[in-house]
């Protein structure tokens, strides 16, 4: 069954860094998601993805934050100057349509130092 | 804010018994789901609902939308020993696209 797949499963950087996320969504899927979750808190959405253009975005998606998608497979999270509380689960999703199911990736853990 | 209340927080039962979950918000949501995450893992999609009084069901999963649709909830009847792990509920509402999650229902099986 394809799935949304995630890289890398755990990175730890210093407070400061910039930190680059990566996903790649099921391949016939158009509209991209990133969400995350904070060590035993609830999921929280973060920003949508259609088009190449963002659609939607939550209150903690400030400008440190940015995505892309650089090609036809890959779509990407960029943080710009990790803080501490940056340090989360972050969880790609992908669905076929705006009001379709969305399937996510097993995760990255980011560790902020 | 958009809020989910899911209950209950945490679940310990016996192997072979059944499992009700349910979540509840002020708001209207135009689509409901359930979501299942084990330990390292991203969640995994259980039933999707969209219309008003569905009720869909995955195996031994059962799900249903509110009437009002503000709840929704998720049985697991002959609980087994993998049903072990966190659910989740997630709402949408309409002509938005991101998900609001409940904190989750950590179910633990004693065998």
């Amino acid at each position: 069954e394809p799935e949304v797949t995630q890289t890398p499963s755990h990175q730890v950087t210093q407070m400061g860094q910039e930190v680059i996320l990566r996903c790649v969504p099921i391949s016939n899927h158009l509209y991209f998601y990133w969400y995350r979750q904070i060590l035993g808190q609830k999921v929280e959405f973060l920003v949508s993805f259609y088009n190449n253009e963002i659609s939607e975005k939550s209150e903690i998606f400030d400008d440190q934050f940015s995505v892309e998608r650089p090609d036809g497979s890959n779509f990407t999270l960029k943080i710009r100057s990790t803080k501490l509380e940056d340090s989360a689960m972050y969880f790609c999703a992908s669905g076929t349509g705006r009001y379709q199911p969305q399937h996510f990736g097993d995760g990255t853990r980011l560790s902020i130092l | 804010g958009q809020q989910l209340n899911q209950s209950p927080q945490s679940m310990f039962i016996q192997e072979g018994e059944d499992v009700s979950m349910n979540c509840t918000s002020s708001s209207i949501f135009n689509t409901w789901l359930w979501y299942k995450q084990d330990p390292g893992e991203g969640p995994v999609l259980l039933i999707a609902l969209y219309k008003a009084g569905e009720l869909t069901s995955n195996g031994r999963l059962t799900a249903q939308f509110g009437i009002t649709r503000k709840d929704s909830f998720l049985n697991i009847s002959a609980s087994i020993p993998s049903d072990v792990g966190i659910y989740f509920c997630a709402g949408q509402y309409r002509g938005a696209q991101k998900l609001v999650f409940g904190q989750g229902t950590r179910l633990t099986i004693n065998p």
